[in-house]
């Protein structure tokens, strides 16, 4: 069964440092998607991204975020200079509700960033 | 403002029970629910989902209740299982303007006694 995939699995930086974490969407699924969770909290909307652009984001998603699909296959977040409170689980999502008929999405495993 | 909270932060219950989550929404132009089930390091797996024109939905051991009226979400588990301790979130979603984001509830956490 085809699954969304991340990595890395952990990412430890410094603050101020930026990070890129990356993600394989399923194939032929078109919207893609950011959440993240707070240890403890529950997961919240970073962004969604359709036809190589931005569809909507939340105000987490600050200046400091960038989304981006370099190729036909990655789908990429970048934290420019990363901050304590930026230290969270980050989910990749994807879905294709033509193809699927519900606007079910797809979750991958996530990758947890620490910034010290 | 738009929000989706759960009443029972946790839930234990004895192998073979039935389980039953619930959920709180208050966004009335909500018209998608979705279950999702999380294990510890791992990511959301789905579960089930519901439309709002309906106000039940059955899946292999679990079922979804849509109350539209008291805008309130159900998940029930039958026979639970060891494999279904989790946390469990529900998440709604409304397609207005092409608005895809998941809005999510703080989740239950499920403990399955053997």
């Amino acid at each position: 069964e085809p699954e969304v995939t991340q990595t890395p699995s952990h990412q430890v930086t410094q603050m101020g440092q930026e990070v890129i974490l990356r993600c394989v969407p399923i194939s032929n699924h078109l919207y893609f998607y950011w959440y993240r969770q707070i240890l403890g909290q529950k997961v919240e909307f970073l962004v969604s991204f359709y036809n190589n652009e931005i569809s909507e984001k939340s105000e987490i998603f600050d200046d400091q975020f960038s989304v981006e699909r370099p190729d036909g296959s990655n789908f990429t977040l970048k934290i420019r200079s990363t901050k304590l409170e930026d230290s969270a689980m980050y989910f990749c999502a994807s879905n294709d509700p033509r193809v699927s008929s519900t606007d079910t999405q797809y979750f991958g495993p996530g990758t947890r960033l620490t910034v010290l | 403002g738009e929000s989706v909270g759960l009443h029972l932060p946790t839930l234990s219950v004895q192998e073979g029970d039935n389980s039953i989550i619930n959920c709180a929404y208050s966004n009335s132009a909500s018209d998608y629910f979705i279950w999702y089930k999380q294990e510890s390091g791992k990511g959301p797996q789905f579960i089930i989902d519901i439309r709002s024109n309906m106000d039940k939905r059955q899946g292999q051991r679990v079922t979804v209740l849509l109350n539209k009226t008291v805008k309130h979400l159900s998940l029930q588990i039958a026979a639970t299982q060891p494999g279904d301790s989790a946390v469990y979130f529900c998440a709604e979603n409304n397609d207005a303007g092409n608005n895809r984001k998941l809005i999510w509830g703080l989740g239950t956490s499920l403990a399955v006694n053997p």
